[in-house]
């Protein structure tokens, strides 16, 4: 089945630096990808979805100077957590789903989820 | 956009089946209904999705009325470790997560 993997599983960094998440399809070419942001007992927010060769977009409330989003090939989408507060903590998850016939209801893989603390 | 009314939690006993049940007044004519399971400080993980009457495979049965303003998720037999949290999502992709909106999500917590 279609794999997405996220790297890294957990993180841990200072207020004020920044940190890169990424999100791969490991067994299939993802246009879209999706990133989603959960606290803690919260459900999922979609932040933003990720469009290979062109420019995300970005949900409203949702900083696009902050959470920098890359998706350079059809298989990575990175997450940029720029200058990072303890505000910041979550947990990062991202998901796509394989393109084809189906594509048109087809579900979406999740990643395994990016723990971040920042301290 | 259609939006889900799940329970908030629910509990159940080893070996029974279990039921959710989520409401989606809204739906429109080309969404689809899926539901997902997530266990702590992982991603969700896809359980099955339908369009209408019943959908089942390996691990659930998916009901879904007529009307198709609600559905319902049936997970035979329970064990300790489907305890997580259950969501139904109703929309359709074209290209966007925008329609795929998650709730609040069920709570199932399943007891020895």
């Amino acid at each position: 089945g279609a794999v997405v993997s996220q790297h890294p599983s957990w993180v841990i960094c200072k207020s004020g630096t920044s940190v890169k998440i990424e999100c791969r399809s490991l067994d299939f070419q993802a246009t879209t990808m999706f990133w989603y942001r959960q606290f803690p007992k919260q459900s999922l927010m979609l932040m933003a979805t990720s469009n290979e060769g062109s420019k995300a977009t970005y949900e409203q409330g949702v900083e696009k100077d902050k959470f920098l989003i890359n998706h350079a090939s059809l298989t990575l989408s990175t997450l940029t957590v720029t200058s990072a507060h303890p505000e910041d903590s979550s947990f990062y998850i991202c998901s796509a789903s394989p393109p084809g016939q189906s594509s048109y209801n087809s579900p979406l893989h999740f990643g395994n989820g990016t723990r971040l603390t920042v301290t | 956009l259609a939006k889900t009314t799940q329970p908030i939690s629910m509990d159940s006993y080893e070996g029974q089946e279990v039921n959710i049940t989520c409401s989606h007044n809204n739906i429109a004519t080309n969404d689809y209904i899926t539901w997902y399971q997530q266990f702590p400080s992982q991603g969700p993980r896809f359980i099955i999705q339908g369009y209408k009457t019943k959908v089942t495979n390996e691990v659930a049965s998916l009901f879904i009325p007529a009307d198709r303003k609600s559905s319902t998720l049936s997970l035979p037999r329970v064990s300790l470790s489907d305890t997580a949290v259950y969501y139904c999502l109703v929309g359709t992709r074209s290209g966007s997560a925008r329609q795929l909106t998650f709730g609040s999500g069920t709570q199932l917590t399943v007891l020895p």
